[in-house]
């Protein structure tokens, strides 16, 4: 199996601040990778497709970037809403696999 | 509007058979795979299995003795069986899609409300 090595598991930001979350698979999986956000209770959602292509409805300040076996996801100015965690998955690959997660804190 | 509406028993006892079955609103089948997942706090997410309205399936080789997905595309509707269970298949399992073209398959994009299974005697 590819292993998703995600970075950092937890942070602690405060509103405004630019958030980086970083994604590491074990071997190249060209850019089949999505960023998904997650709140307590419910499902994950998507964010990122195609390692940058923005889901349909996600505000801009969400951007991904990357190829091959290093990726990030980016929170240009981080919204209150934004407190969450975050995951990566790759689907090059079967079976696809999780990173996992980045939780998202208030400072 | 596309919606995964999943349902399904929420308490086993060790040895006995998960099933649970997901509902497709507001779009076909086809063109899709569709997919199962767990989770856990201690594993994470975990990808189970998928199946196409063809009924081609792929399956995690970790589950694949003990999983079955199945599709009654005349329903939409998409189902996942994992037999043996034990205390380490308790988990939220949810149901989601992804979209495939000629040229290749995306990231799973829509997903169920996810259902808490416990495994418990």
């Amino acid at each position: 199996d590819i292993q998703m090595t995600q970075s950092p598991s937890s942070l602690s930001a405060s509103v405004g601040d630019r958030v980086t979350i970083t994604c590491r698979a074990s071997q190249g999986i060209r850019n089949d990778l999505g960023w998904y956000q997650q709140k307590p209770g419910k499902a994950p959602k998507r964010l990122i497709y195609g390692a940058s292509s923005l889901q349909s409805g996600v505000p801009s300040r969400f951007s991904g970037s990357g190829s091959g076996t290093e990726f990030t996801l980016t929170i240009s100015s981080l919204q209150p809403e934004d407190f969450a965690s975050y995951y990566c998955l790759q689907h090059n690959t079967y079976p696809p696999t999780f990173g996992q997660g980045t939780k998202v804190e208030v400072q | 509007q596309v919606r995964l509406q999943q349902w399904g028993a929420g308490l086993l006892k060790p040895s006995e058979t998960l099933s649970l079955t997901c509902a497709v609103y507001g779009e076909s089948f086809s063109g899709f795979t569709w997919n199962w997942i767990r989770q856990t706090p201690w594993k994470g997410l975990e990808w189970i299995g998928e199946i196409n309205h063809r009924g081609d399936t792929n399956y995690n080789p970790s589950l694949k003795r003990r999983v079955t997905i199945s599709a009654d595309t005349s329903k939409n509707q998409f189902s996942l069986r994992l037999r043996s269970a034990t205390a380490a298949d308790t988990a939220v399992y949810y149901c989601a899609r992804r979209y495939c073209d000629s040229a290749r398959c995306y990231t799973l994009d829509y997903w169920g409300q996810g259902t808490l299974v416990t495994v418990s005697s």
